[in-house]
């Protein structure tokens, strides 16, 4: 079946710096990536929502120049934040839809904890 | 607005024991509705996916059933594991790309 390899899995990173998350499609072309994150006790919300070659899409709420989301191949999407803050720890995750089935795949998630 | 709640928010249970979780959405008017599996910090394992057109979805012990017009999901598990200890999130997709999950149902089976 389909798969989107997700890295890393879990990182720890100081304040103030930049952290990537990448989302890989591996046996499939993804035309659309969407970001999610999860806060404690909370449930899976949608940050942005990009398209391949082009400029993302974010949600209320969601500042574009702290999450940098490029998506500039079928299969490769990576999510930067910058200047990271504690309140930035949050578990990230990506989900993927298949130009060729139209499904969706949700990649492992990240854990990012700024300390 | 378009809403997705999840009762119980806990629950637990003995082994061999058959349960119920529920989700239910503010709008009838559903392209999807997912059901997933996610284990302690980890990512999201696809469990059963209900079309709009159908009204559940068997796979192995679980069994999910839809009632739009009461906008309503069940997610059934038969005969209970401890390894089914793990986080059940309910999404729906309605008329869009994005789904729209739920907290979830933290579920612990004891041995």
């Amino acid at each position: 079946g389909a798969v989107v390899s997700q890295h890393p899995s879990r990182v720890i990173c100081k304040s103030g710096t930049s952290v990537k998350i990448e989302c890989r499609s591996l046996d499939f072309q993804a035309t659309t990536m969407f970001w999610y994150r999860q806060f404690p006790k909370q449930s899976l919300m949608l940050m942005a929502t990009s398209n391949e070659g082009s400029k993302a899409t974010y949600e209320q709420g969601v500042e574009k120049d702290k999450f940098l989301i490029n998506h500039a191949s079928l299969t490769l999407s990576t999510l930067t934040v910058t200047s990271a803050h504690p309140e930035d720890s949050s578990f990230y995750i990506c989900s993927a839809r298949d130009r060729g089935t139209t499904g969706y795949t949700f990649g492992s998630g990240t854990r990012l904890t700024v300390v | 607005k378009q809403e997705v709640t999840q009762i119980p928010a806990a629950l637990s249970v003995p082994e061999g024991e058959n349960l119920v979780l529920n989700c239910s959405f503010t709008d009838s008017a559903i392209y999807n509705l997912q059901w997933f599996r996610q284990d302690p910090g980890k990512g999201l394992t696809s469990l059963l996916l209900i079309q709009s057109s159908q009204r559940e979805q068997t796979s192995g012990r679980l069994n999910a059933s839809l009632d739009k017009s009461s906008g309503r999901s069940t997610l059934y598990i038969a005969a209970s594991q401890p390894g089914d200890s793990a986080t059940y999130l309910c999404a729906v997709r309605w008329t869009g790309n994005q789904f729209y999950f739920g907290t979830g149902t933290s579920l612990t089976v004891i041995p």
